[in-house]
């Protein structure tokens, strides 16, 4: 079975700041890899995604990724965060060894923004 | 509209008591899952299907059941709810099995 780990369950920036939210996996077959956003109250959206091609990924929003192979690494990150950002954030995976058909999410970061 | 459509949105019931939470999708997706997500435990994956009459299990598939025998509907059963089940579920559908999933906007499920 595959694992996703999320770096630290809550994070905190300033409006303006640079986000950062980690994400490991641990296939070393790279599988497919989410982000996903959840609002209070809402379903999840899809933020953005890598299945194969250039490892730096653009999503909604400002939201980019970077698929790091040696890291078994997909981090999101945003350059200046906004207030309308603060929500929470899952990382995913599929395929890759062990996984079969199944999704695999983390536990989650909320974000919070501090104006 | 693609949508994912989940129902009930809200359930107060009781130990024992069958129920069912309806799922239906309108983007002909061929997969399909249902997740339930608890605090500090992210979203586990309960069960998920390929296609029609294709079922399996996911991480956490104990005191559920599937069914699969239309395209769009994929139901969640609960045959003897009990108390550790209480939790917001979330029906999602996607292409295939590598593709992004779209969601519903869960069910709260309360078993008392």
């Amino acid at each position: 079975a595959q694992s996703v780990t999320q770096l630290g369950s809550h994070v905190s920036v300033s409006e303006g700041a640079l986000v950062l939210l980690r994400c490991n996996y641990s296939s070393s077959v790279p599988p497919y890899l989410f982000w996903y956003v959840q609002y209070p109250n809402q379903g999840l959206q899809l933020l953005l995604k890598y299945t194969t091609g250039a490892t730096l990924v653009k999503g909604i929003n400002g939201f980019e990724a970077e698929f790091k192979k040696s890291e078994t690494s997909f981090h999101l990150t945003k350059p200046s965060a906004h207030m309308s950002d603060a929500a929470e954030y899952f990382c995913a995976v599929s395929g890759g060894i062990g996984s079969g058909n199944q999704f695999y999410f983390g536990t989650g970061t909320s974000l919070t923004v501090i104006p | 509209e693609a949508q994912v459509t989940q129902n009930p949105r809200y359930l107060i019931t009781v130990t024992g008591k069958k129920l069912t939470v309806t799922c239906s999708q309108n983007m002909n997706h061929e997969y399909m899952s249902w997740y339930r997500q608890d605090p500090g435990l992210g979203l586990r994956q309960i069960y998920y299907s390929m296609n029609v009459e294709v079922t399996d299990k996911g991480d956490v598939p104990e005191g559920y059941k599937v069914s699969r025998k239309e395209k769009r509907n994929f139901p969640l059963i609960l045959e003897s709810p009990s108390p550790n089940q209480t939790s917001l579920y979330f029906c999602a559908s996607s292409y295939n099995g590598n593709q992004p999933q779209h969601f519903g906007d869960g069910t709260r499920l309360s078993i008392l």
